[in-house]
């Protein structure tokens, strides 16, 4: 079946410092989907992506839609401690029986 | 987009025992779906509850182990059945309020332990 795949697993960072985070597809989605989720909560969504090529911002965050319709990444920009959490990203092919794919998650830590 | 209640947000259970968890709207979705996140883990898809007909089940799953109800366009349950401590996980609700393409908005989640 289809798999996404997010690496590394943790992420250390520096509050201030910028990072991104990437995302790759055995096969294309046509919506690629970015969560957070935060200890006790449910994932909660941050940036979705409709549209090959596209680029998105929400805040300090920014991502992109692959070009080749099987990755996608997210940057998050001067990190603040609160940005600490778990990010999933996530694709969909319309269509028949379409479900959702989870990448396993990168946990972001920040250090003060 | 739509506020999502679920109940209870944690339980312990004995084994053996079966906890039916909520998952209510605040408007009408059109479609519902179960997760279930283990310890550590991605988000797996247990089902798509369907309104007023049977849910349809991810391979691995089975109506006898995890029995769900959609009564309505607001309502669905998941009844976690005869439990073990490998049923220890987080249960998620999630919704697509609108179109079918839309991105899906989940709940809080119940952190479901067995002992």
């Amino acid at each position: 079946g289809q798999q996404l795949n997010q690496s590394p697993q943790s992420m250390f960072i520096q509050e201030g410092e910028d990072v991104s985070m990437n995302c790759t597809s055995s096969s294309i989605f046509n919506t690629w989907l970015w969560y957070k989720q935060d200890p006790g909560e449910g994932p909660v969504l941050l940036i979705a992506l409709y549209k090959a090529g596209e680029l998105t911002s929400n805040g300090r965050l920014t991502a992109q839609f692959g070009i080749t319709r099987k990755d996608s990444f997210l940057n998050i920009s001067a990190s603040i401690p609160s940005d600490v959490g778990i990010y999933f990203c996530a694709g969909f092919y319309t269509g028949a029986n379409s479900k959702l794919t989870f990448g396993k998650g990168i946990t972001l830590s920040v250090r003060p | 987009s739509a506020v999502i209640s679920q109940k209870p947000s944690r339980d312990i259970c004995q084994r053996g025992t079966s906890l039916t968890i909520q998952c209510q709207v605040d408007s009408q979705v059109t479609m519902m779906f179960w997760y279930r996140q283990q310890p550590g883990q991605s988000l797996t898809l247990i089902a798509t509850a369907n309104q007023g007909s049977e849910a349809t089940y991810e391979s691995g799953f089975v109506i006898d182990k995890f029995p769900i109800s959609r009564p309505n366009l607001t309502f669905s349950t998941l009844t976690v059945s005869n439990m073990s401590p490998e049923d220890s996980s987080i249960y998620l609700c999630s919704v697509v309020p609108g179109a079918a393409d839309q991105p899906q908005h989940f709940g809080d989640g119940t952190r479901l332990s067995i002992l």
